[in-house]
């Protein structure tokens, strides 16, 4: 079945560093969507991407989807302690309506 | 607006107890979803609802887990009788319009345990 992988699966940096997480599939993607967790609550979702080569940005963030659609990349430019939390792709194959979620990858900020 | 609710917050059960799972979606949203989030993991999709009719139940282990969307608005999971493994997170989550393209808006998640 559809699998998505994400790296790495924790990431532990200083206040005032960067950070990127990464997310591969083995197939091509009709979109990707990434999601933050916060320790202990739900899923909130961030964007989505559905474009080949499609580069989006939220503030500090910076989303990107690769030009063959089967990667997909999240940098935070100079991290905050708010930004701690678990960092979901999921991204949807061809025509089917399920969204597979990868595993997340935990960041976490020293002050 | 109110986002989507679920109850209750925490279960815990002995093994083969039954459980249920109560879900109301942001009010307009014909999608609704539940997935299961084991610890360290993402959620997986259990079940997906357009409207009443679920369109998408591959991954509900049908032997144990059963889930209605009476009215095409509320929703219940029920698991019986519930297994060790079934310890996990609950989330239930709705979308509009129709499908997976759009964002979807979780609740807060039910944590089962099971003893």
């Amino acid at each position: 079945g559809q699998q998505v992988m994400q790296i790495p699966q924790y990431q532990h940096v200083q206040e005032g560093e960067d950070f990127t997480t990464y997310c591969n599939s083995s197939t091509t993607l009709s979109n990707i969507q990434w999601y933050k967790q916060r320790p202990g609550g739900h899923p909130v979702f961030l964007i989505q991407l559905v474009k080949s080569g499609e580069v989006k940005k939220q503030k500090r963030l910076t989303f990107q989807f690769g030009e063959a659609k089967k990667n997909s990349s999240l940098h935070i430019t100079a991290t905050q302690t708010t930004d701690v939390g678990t960092y979901f792709c999921a991204g949807t194959q061809g025509g089917s309506e399920k969204l597979v979620f990868g595993k997340g990858t935990k960041l976490t900020v020293n002050p | 607006e109110a986002g989507v609710v679920q109850s209750p917050r925490y279960k815990i059960i002995e093994k083969k107890q039954p459980v249920a799972f109560w879900c109301n979606p942001i009010s307009g949203h014909n999608t609704l979803y539940w997935y299961r989030q084991n610890l360290g993991q993402g959620p997986e999709l259990l079940i997906r609802y357009e409207n009443e009719e679920a369109v998408d139940d591959s991954q509900l282990p049908k032997d144990r887990f059963s889930a209605e969307r009476l009215k095409g608005v509320d929703s219940t999971l029920k698991i019986q009788p519930a297994e060790l493994g079934d310890s996990a997170v609950y989330l239930c989550a709705s979308s509009a319009p129709r499908g997976a393209r759009y964002e979807q808006y979780f609740g807060p998640g039910t944590r089962l345990t099971v003893t």
